[in-house]
C-alpha cells in the first residue's frame, strides 16, 4: 500500500497565484486532515473531513479550501496565494479512535 | 483553543543516557498520541495513550497517560543515535481532530 501520496513535494508560487495541493490515500480511512507546519510552531490543523461529502474549518483555515468529493482524495487549494502561507503541509488520514498517517509533506514558498 | 505545551524544546544528550519529554494541557483529551518525525519526512505514529494512568512500552520507550487525561510523558532509556528526532504529542479532540504540541528536538550524539 503506498499509504498517503501527496503532490507536489516542492513549490514556488508567486504571491496571488493559486494551486491545488494534492492528497490520496489507499487505505480506506474516513478522516483526513490538513495541516501545516511552521518552524517553532509545531503543526496546525487547517481543514479537517470526517467523511466524503463533509469538511470542516480547523484552527488555521483562512486562505485555504478544501473538498471531499471521494474517500480518497483531500485536495487543498489556496485560492490567492500570500508569502504567510510559505511553510510545509502535510496531509493525513486515519480511521476513527487511530493514529493517523501523514504524508511526506509538500514545501511551499510563496515569493 | 486547547493547547499542549512540551518540555524540553531541545535536548542533546550522549548515547546510553536516559530522558524524559513531558507533554501538558489544562485541557481533557479522549485520547493522546505521540509522533517522531525526521526532516523531510511526515510524522509517524509511535504510540496512543487512551486511559487515564494508562502505561505503554515499545522497546525501550515508555509511554504514560496522566490520572486526569490532560498530561502525557515520553521516557527513553539508554538513547541511541537512532533515537535522534523531533517528537511530537498530539491531543484527539472530538471528531479525531488533533491538537499538537510544539514539539521536542533530541539529538543523541554517539
Amino acid at each position: 500500500n503506498a499509504g498517503v501520496t501527496q503532490t507536489p513535494k516542492f513549490q514556488v508560487l508567486k504571491t496571488g497565484q493559486s494551486m491545488t495541493l494534492q492528497c490520496a490515500q489507499d487505505m480506506n480511512h474516513e478522516y483526513m486532515s490538513w495541516y501545516r507546519q511552521d518552524p517553532g510552531m509545531g503543526l496546525r490543523l487547517i481543514h479537517y473531513s470526517v467523511g466524503a461529502g463533509i469538511t470542516d474549518q480547523g484552527e488555521v483555515p483562512n486562505g485555504y479550501n478544501v473538498s471531499r468529493s471521494t474517500t480518497e482524495d483531500f485536495p487543498l487549494r489556496l485560492l490567492s496565494a500570500a508569502p504567510s502561507q510559505t511553510s510545509v503541509y502535510f496531509c493525513a488520514s486515519s480511521r476513527e479512535n487511530y493514529g493517523y498517517t501523514f504524508g511526506s509533506g509538500t514545501r511551499l514558498t510563496v515569493v | 483553543t486547547q493547547l499542549l505545551e512540551q518540555s524540553p524544546q531541545f535536548l542533546s544528550i550522549q548515547e546510553g543516557e536516559n530522558l524524559t519529554v513531558y507533554c501538558n494541557s489544562s485541557s481533557v483529551f479522549s485520547s493522546l498520541q505521540w509522533y517522531r518525525q525526521e526532516p523531510g519526512e511526515g510524522p509517524v505514529l509511535l504510540v496512543t495513550v487512551v486511559t487515564g494512568g494508562e502505561v505503554k512500552k515499545l522497546k525501550r520507550l515508555t509511554f504514560q497517560f496522566g490520572d486526569a487525561r490532560k498530561d502525557s510523558s515520553l521516557h527513553i532509556t539508554a538513547a541511541q543515535p537512532g533515537d535522534t528526532g523531533l517528537y511530537l504529542c498530539a491531543g484527539d479532540n472530538a471528531g479525531n481532530m488533533l491538537t499538537f504540541g510544539g514539539g521536542t528536538r533530541l539529538m543523541v550524539k554517539p
